[in-house]
Parts: structure tokens; C-alpha cells; sequence
């Protein structure tokens, strides 16, 4: 089994949808998760970070994290083709580890 | 304006030629790291440094090499490239404080190894 599981997709929705992209993890030991954003022929970019069960909200985007099934979610709501780019979920054991662990990427294309 | 440069971008080689991809970053930021990145595989840490002459192995470190002799820069060396280290690799920086986290990746380095 995988440390990180993420669906590659692709996933394709209308503007203005609410996505939800998810990763599963095996190691309960993981406490810190992350959220990338990486357009085409570009590097990845963090969106968010979070320690704790529970949601995070920054504007469209809210991170949630359930340790108890070692599971991870991103929500955008009010999609925007803009929004098209594959995201990317990594994890560590802790937020100051630099040995981050990365799921394969969701390829998300938000069509107008 | 906060980057992080890598030279060169496209690379085609052959394999055993020795190669070095450079990384600088110019925001003073102690950690920095090296990733590659293969279709189906996703992103997978190469290397990590966590300050100056502190270095440690990511999750596929075999045939590569790194150095920190300086806070902003971070090359990898390839000593025998091989082709199964054709790929797209990408230098990252990082500071973290606890209560924020700032990372930036370079623009990646193509490389073909034939």
C-alpha cells in the first residue's frame, strides 16, 4: 500500500461547481498536510497547510483533514477555469520535517 | 522579487556523462530540496537540506548527489546518469516558522538522459 493515495483523475467539472478533491494516507503518524496547485509546464505552488482535524478556510479553497480515517480533502467552491491545474497533496510528520511525502496529483480541468 | 532559479532548463545527455543542475533561491530560506517528477509516479523527493552542510535522503536519492556549501544554493549532481533518471526535476525552498510556511519551486529542469 502507497503512504499517499490520490485519485489522477481526470476530473472534469462546470464552472462555478463545487470540486472536491481527496487523498487517503496508511501512516497515522503523518501530522502536518498540504495542498499544491501546479499548472501546466509550471512548478508547484503551496495553497495550503494545516495541522489540525478539521477545516481551513482561504477564500474559495477550505482544507479538512479527518486523522481518525486518515483522510484528507480540498473543496474549491465556485470553480473557475482558472482553477484548471492539477493539485497535489503531501504530508510529514511534523510541519518543521523537510521529508515530505506527495500524492500523485489530481488533474482537474473546470470547463466555462 | 522572491524565486528560485535552476539551470538548465531542457538538458539532453548521454548516459555516464557527469551533470550538474543548479539551484539558488534569494530569500534567505535554510531549507531547500530537489524533487523529481514522472507521469504515474507523481512528485518524489530526491534530497533535502535543512541548513548550510545539512543534508539527508529523500525518498530516491540513489545515483544523485547534493551539496549545501551556502545558504542559496543547492545543486544536484548526477555522477552517471542513467536513462531511468530521464525526467522533470524541480528545486524547492522553504521557510517555515510554525505559524507560516512559504515555499516556492523553480521552474523545473527537463532532462533527458539517452
Amino acid at each position: 500500500q502507497k503512504e499517499v493515495e490520490q485519485d489522477p483523475g481526470p476530473l472534469s467539472v462546470p464552472e462555478g461547481a463545487i470540486v472536491s478533491l481527496n487523498c487517503t494516507y496508511s501512516n497515522s503518524a503523518f501530522q502536518y498536510f498540504m495542498w499544491y496547485r501546479q499548472y501546466s509546464r509550471k512548478g508547484p505552488e503551496l495553497l495550503m497547510y494545516t495541522y489540525s482535524s478539521g477545516n481551513k478556510e482561504d477564500g474559495r479553497f477550505t482544507a479538512q483533514v479527518d486523522k481518525s480515517s486518515k483522510y484528507i480533502s480540498l473543496f474549491i467552491r465556485d470553480s473557475q477555469p482558472s482553477d484548471s491545474a492539477t493539485y497535489l497533496c503531501a504530508m510529514s510528520l511534523q510541519g518543521g520535517s523537510e521529508k515530505l511525502v506527495f500524492g500523485k496529483g489530481t488533474k482537474l480541468t473546470v470547463n466555462p | 522579487e522572491a524565486q528560485v532559479t535552476q539551470n538548465p532548463r531542457y538538458l539532453i545527455t548521454v548516459t555516464g556523462k557527469k551533470l550538474t543542475v543548479t539551484c539558488s533561491q534569494n530569500m534567505n530560506h535554510e531549507y531547500m530540496s530537489w524533487y523529481r517528477q514522472d507521469p504515474g509516479l507523481g512528485l518524489r523527493q530526491i534530497y533535502y537540506s535543512m541548513n548550510v552542510e545539512v543534508t539527508d535522503k529523500g525518498d530516491v536519492p540513489e545515483g544523485y548527489k547534493v551539496s549545501r556549501k551556502e545558504k542559496r544554493n543547492f545543486p544536484l549532481i548526477l555522477e552517471s546518469p542513467s536513462p531511468n533518471q530521464t525526467s522533470l526535476y524541480f528545486c524547492a525552498s522553504r521557510a517555515w516558522t510554525g505559524r507560516a510556511d512559504t515555499q516556492y519551486f523553480g521552474p523545473g529542469t527537463r532532462l533527458t538522459v539517452l
